[in-house]
């Protein structure tokens, strides 16, 4: 029984489009977070939402928009793909405060064409 | 900011060598902790050891937290260790993960 599930696995689309990315947890976390990883294997956080509220919210472009129905699901919105757009998107839990059982899903390749 | 700073950068061992890795962090941290990304891209959490030693099986972690470093102890390492091993610092009160740029790890048989 998968802990956080990505989908898609693999994207590939053309610029300019819109596609979103859904994660889902079943380990009970109050925390989920959005990272993207670079080509140079660089991770860095992009969102993190706490029981469906928007607690981190780095430096990205407008085009991406998060969005959090439930304390299970974190969804990652990209508007207008762009070439730069290419990496690996990963969405993770934790439990809460701490960081303890900080857990990661498989990850989405995101390849814009 | 926690600024995160791994070595080394890459690391090429024949199976059964053992190995450190080192995580320099520069600022103080009340969390640390090691991943390994797989070549398939999974992340797994090995260990949450912001100080103290820990074991789990081959591998061991110890961060000293006043002297801002914390090392990862391979031994006996297989083809299987292969992959990037990442160190993170937790950043603030939101639990904001600050990762080093990993080291890579290729064993061969």
């Amino acid at each position: 029984d998968t802990a956080v599930s990505q989908t898609p696995k693999y994207l590939v689309t053309q610029m300019g489009n819109d596609k979103s990315i859904k994660c889902e947890q079943n380990l009970g976390h109050d925390t989920m977070y959005w990272y993207k990883q670079d080509s140079k294997k660089f991770l860095k956080i992009m969102f993190s939402y706490n029981n469906k509220e928007l607690i981190i919210n780095e430096t990205v472009p407008n085009r991406f928009s998060p969005k959090s129905p439930d304390k299970a699901h974190l969804n990652l919105h990209i508007n207008s793909l762009e070439l730069g757009d290419s990496a690996v998107y990963f969405c993770a839990s934790s439990p809460g405060q701490g960081g303890y059982g900080y857990t990661f899903g498989s990850g989405t390749r995101l390849t814009v064409v | 900011g926690i600024q995160v700073e791994q070595s080394p950068p890459d690391l090429i061992l024949q199976e059964g060598a053992n190995s450190t890795l080192r995580c320099n962090f520069s600022d103080s941290v009340n969390n640390l902790q090691w991943f390994h990304q797989n070549p398939w891209g999974q992340l797994i959490n090995l260990f949450y050891i912001p100080s103290g030693t820990k074991q789990n099986g081959r591998l061991s972690a110890t961060t000293v937290a006043t002297e801002r470093y914390s090392l990862l102890y391979i031994s006996s390492s297989q083809t299987t260790d292969s992959g990037v091993y990442f160190c993170a610092a937790l950043s603030g009160g939101y639990n904001k993960l600050i990762f080093g740029a990993g080291t890579r790890l290729a064993v061969h048989p």
